[in-house]
């Protein structure tokens, strides 16, 4: 069963505009959200993260929003950037140690 | 300082055989997870050790193990191969256990034929 969910398996957006990555969960436990870059052959690279206390956070160009009530987070990327073309997973955990659920990706295409 | 750690990088091996995949963590991260990326998958938990305990298991059947090392590096291992464990394995290292952080090696791809 799929906890955390990435409805949008792809995305292209013009450069320099807003890049909306979206992410659902399932589980009300989950308090810690994580969003991943990935390249092919490649692992993983952090981002940015948020706990459950917030509802916002932000780190340069990417800013990660909360809604627990809707239980969706979503990732901003502002502007858009051609190094930014990559899959991003977002991913949770449940504070019972480093198990981390991820969604199945989003590859982002930013058109220059 | 050094990332994560994976080796080899590249697998392949026949079905029916036993693999040993190897993760250095970060220095100073005591805690390592396992995942597997499979296509259309997202990256799915095998394990997590924690100062050479298991704290956490996934849904995975019992062929996949693992163990940790008083110097954090960690092992995993596959046996009796089927072609479904075709996959990129990805190893995780955090400094602690509050699961709040993750860094991720470059993964060993493992091709079962």
């Amino acid at each position: 069963d799929q906890q955390v969910k990435q409805n949008s398996p792809s995305l292209s957006v013009q450069e320099g505009r807003i890049s909306i990555l979206n992410c659902d969960y399932t589980n009300s436990m989950f308090d810690y959200f994580l969003w991943y870059k990935k390249y092919p052959a490649e692992g993983p690279t952090f981002l940015i993260s948020i706990s459950s206390i917030k509802d916002k956070n932000e780190d340069g160009r990417f800013t990660v929003f909360l809604n627990k009530s809707a239980k969706h987070l979503s990732l901003h990327i502002v502007p858009s950037q051609p190094g930014d073309s990559a899959v991003y997973f977002c991913a949770a955990s449940a504070n019972t140690g480093n198990q981390f659920y991820f969604g199945t990706g989003t590859s982002l295409t930013v058109i220059p | 300082k050094a990332g994560v750690t994976q080796t080899p990088r590249y697998l392949i091996k026949t079905r029916g055989q036993q693999v040993t995949l190897s993760c250095s963590p970060i220095s100073g991260h005591r805690s390592v997870s396992w995942y597997q990326q499979t296509p259309g998958q997202g990256l799915q938990f095998l394990f997590e050790y924690f100062s050479e305990t298991q704290r956490n298991k996934g849904n995975f059947p019992g062929r996949f193990s693992g163990r940790q090392f008083s110097n954090s590096r960690s092992e995993m291992n596959v046996s009796t191969l089927e072609l479904g464990d075709s996959a990129l394995y990805l190893c995780a290292s955090s400094l602690d256990a509050l699961g709040t952080e993750a860094f991720f090696g470059q993964g060993t791809r493992l091709t079962v034929v």
